[in-house]
């Protein structure tokens, strides 16, 4: 089976640093995405892990451990605009060149003045 | 230019009726995608077609057909409505790579369809 494992909800103040922590068991894994999702709006693209190790893009870093099964998301330098819901995602070998996205269920981040 | 554009945006409707959501991609992505997000914010995949033939089909009741006229093109038509249809249907392409994963598998997610089944 496939489980995905996210804190729900967070709060962060502006400027400051925040971590959010996804860990997951699957079979066939190929790979992890996290996805911003603001109120309302379409999922979008933040960054993509498929070795050990961290990957950094400006404000955001992300991180993965396939040995634990654990990956985090690190955002700096927090602003408003940052409050959002960020989805953890493993990817999937589903057979031939087919990758099937399983996503967690989110954590909805309240960054407060 | 919208990559993955999607009509209507939103869609409220009795319980009962017929309803088709139509998604268009310009990204030249060979496989897509539909998505159900129910109230609790979750992300279910539900179909996927590569090149108009469909791929990954999960548990989702029959009244649900997607329907793929060309590879830039997955449209979803809902028979028999129920208040359980309530949620943001999304649909999503990529490009996939042979073997393992890789950016190129990164999901372009459309716009979202708000459906409300009263």
């Amino acid at each position: 089976g496939q489980n995905i494992d996210q804190p729900t909800e967070m709060t962060a103040t502006e400027g400051a640093i925040v971590q959010i922590n996804c860990t997951y068991q699957t079979s066939g894994f190929n790979g992890l995405f996290w996805y911003q999702q603001h109120a309302g709006e379409a999922p979008t693209f933040l960054s993509y892990n498929v070795l050990d190790g961290l990957e950094e893009k400006g404000r955001f870093s992300s991180f993965l451990s396939r040995s634990k099964g654990y990956s985090y998301l690190l955002l700096k330098e927090l602003q408003m605009k940052d409050s959002a819901s960020y989805l953890c995602a493993v990817t999937r070998n589903y057979g031939g060149a087919t990758n099937k996205l399983i996503f967690g269920t989110g954590t909805l981040l309240a960054v407060q003045p | 230019d919208t990559a993955v554009s999607q009509t209507p945006k939103y869609l409220v409707t009795q319980m009962g009726n017929d309803k088709s959501i139509k998604c268009e991609q310009n990204l030249g992505h060979d496989t897509m995608y539909w998505y159900k997000q129910d109230s609790k914010k979750f992300l279910k995949i539900m179909f996927s077609y590569n090149n108009k033939e469909l791929i990954i089909n999960e548990t989702v009741p029959n009244r649900f057909s997607p329907k793929s006229p060309d590879k830039a093109h997955l449209n979803l038509h809902i028979n028999s409505l129920e208040l359980g249809d309530s949620a943001v249907y999304f649909c999503a392409s990529s490009q996939p790579t042979s073997g393992g994963a890789s950016l190129t598998d990164t999901q372009y997610f459309g716009p979202g369809t708000r459906l409300t089944v009263l």
